[in-house]
């Protein structure tokens, strides 16, 4: 139980390209879905927790207009990177809550996407 | 400590020897500790999740403590295997629910 499947797994597109990575969560609903990035060797880092039928929450230093987040149903977030550039090139990997549980409880995964702008 | 540091950041065992890491954190405004398995191309896996100190937690082979007055939690595995070969994550929940990740430490189990 409790299977989040994201997709696409790698982009390689120019730069300049919107990239759209969806998240689901697929055996459950989700209120809460969290974006991260990860650059090679550093740790996870959060870029925004998202909230069906809410406004997302940025972390600092994230651009909400570069990083567009929707989450319309309980079980589909997506992260949109808007006019991608090469600095932008990460990995990114969203993560689901169980229902409204809060931080006590486990955060449930997605593959990842490897995002490469040229 | 600002940070999530876990040690060491990386471990070779042979099959059979039990290990553990550490994972230490800021013991202020202390909400949740997670400990996630993270294996090669696939998606990272919780493993446990704790929120008193002295809490201890076991699933199969693996166990965990937690001490948050110090602010440090051990991972322990006994009688390691390849399929234990992974890296282990481990994240703070403070009082802002958000989690704060450490680097991981990468374990390799040689048959």
């Amino acid at each position: 139980g409790a299977v989040v499947s994201q997709h696409p797994s790698r982009v390689i597109c120019k730069s300049g390209t919107s990239v759209k990575i969806e998240c689901r969560s697929l055996d459950f609903q989700a209120t809460t879905m969290f974006w991260y990035r990860q650059f090679p060797k550093q740790s996870l880092m959060l870029m925004a927790t998202s909230n069906e039928g809410s406004k997302a929450t940025y972390e600092q230093g994230v651009e909400k207009d570069k990083f567009l987040i929707n989450h319309a149903s309980l079980t589909l977030s997506t992260l949109t990177v808007t006019s991608a550039h090469p600095e932008d090139s990460s990995f990114y990997i969203c993560s689901a809550r169980v229902g409204r549980t809060g931080p006590h409880q486990p955060q449930h995964f997605g593959d990842g996407t490897r995002l490469s702008i040229l | 400590i600002l940070n999530v540091e876990q040690s060491p950041q990386s471990l070779h065992v042979q099959e059979g020897d039990s290990t553990n890491f550490t994972c230490s954190f800021p013991s202020s405004n202390f909400y949740a500790l997670h400990w996630y398995r993270w294996e090669t191309a696939k998606s990272p896996e919780a493993l446990f999740v704790m929120t008193l100190n002295g809490d201890e937690k076991k699933k199969g082979r693996i166990s965990a403590t937690l001490n948050t007055k110090e602010g440090y939690s051990y991972l322990y595995i006994k009688g390691s295997q390849p399929e234990d070969s992974a890296t282990y994550l481990c994240a703070r929940g403070g009082n802002n629910r958000k989690l704060i990740w450490g680097l991981g430490t990468s374990l390799a189990v040689n048959p």
